[in-house]
């Protein structure tokens, strides 16, 4: 696997489900985050984690909880969302978060979820 | 703050045509970068340029080539001699110095007919 990968690509999912989207990267890379982009809408920057700390949380609804155990893999468990929760979830990565380098960030495919 | 505009929300070609892609964006600070990202129907964002704000040179490559102007804050992309694998989003987006966050613009989406 190279690049940052996510699964599941596509899923369907109640209002009363508990489910969890999976990133991980394959690029050396300190920082991780998830976005959300919903039709019509610029990218939402969701979460940020730098070596495993979490950096921003961007007044996010509790039912997104972001889990990074290592700066290697990034977990977002959802749990009782809304259908307007429903949109394209991409992770993203970059060599670090802060200092005088760019910030190049890589992207996943994305995760598209439907919440019925 | 930072902000940038695609004002162009979507623009319909017929392949070999050229099509230029307008960025403009705002910004205090005086370092910063500029991206460009591609976002084909698969759904992955993907990287295409970074400029620094000191580096004013324009660039390209093989189709595509961009044209950095800070006296307009803009930078726009164009891809010459247009395909249908070009058909996509193309996110222009700034980050300033120091600061993980990429501000992107609402995108420019992009369609090229046979």
């Amino acid at each position: 696997e190279t690049g940052v990968t996510q699964t599941p690509r596509h899923l369907v999912m109640g209002m009363t489900n508990k489910k969890s989207l999976k990133c991980e990267q394959h690029l050396g890379h300190n920082a991780m985050y998830w976005y959300k982009q919903s039709a019509k809408k610029p990218l939402e920057l969701m979460f940020v984690y730098s070596l495993e700390e979490r950096v921003e949380n961007n007044s996010v609804p509790s039912r997104f909880s972001p889990e990074c155990p290592n700066s290697s893999h990034l977990f977002l468990h959802l749990h009782t969302l809304q259908p307007e929760d429903s949109a394209l979830y991409l992770c993203a990565s970059s060599p670090d978060t802060g200092g005088d380098s760019y910030n190049e960030q890589f992207f996943g495919p994305g995760t598209r979820l439907t919440v019925l | 703050a930072q902000k940038v505009t695609q004002a162009q929300t979507e623009i319909s070609v017929v392949e070999k045509e050229d099509v230029t892609l307008d960025c403009v964006y705002e910004t205090r600070d005086t370092t910063y970068y500029l991206f460009w990202y591609k976002q084909p129907p698969s759904g992955e964002l993907v990287f295409l340029i970074r400029r620094n704000s000191f580096d004013e040179q324009n660039e390209i490559s093989g189709r595509y080539s961009w044209n950095f102007q800070k006296s307009t804050s803009s930078f726009n992309f164009t891809i010459t001699a247009s395909q249908v694998v070009d058909s996509a989003v193309y996110f222009c987006a700034l980050s300033e110095a120091g600061d993980y966050k990429l501000s992107f613009g609402a995108g420019t989406t992009v369609t090229v007919r046979a």
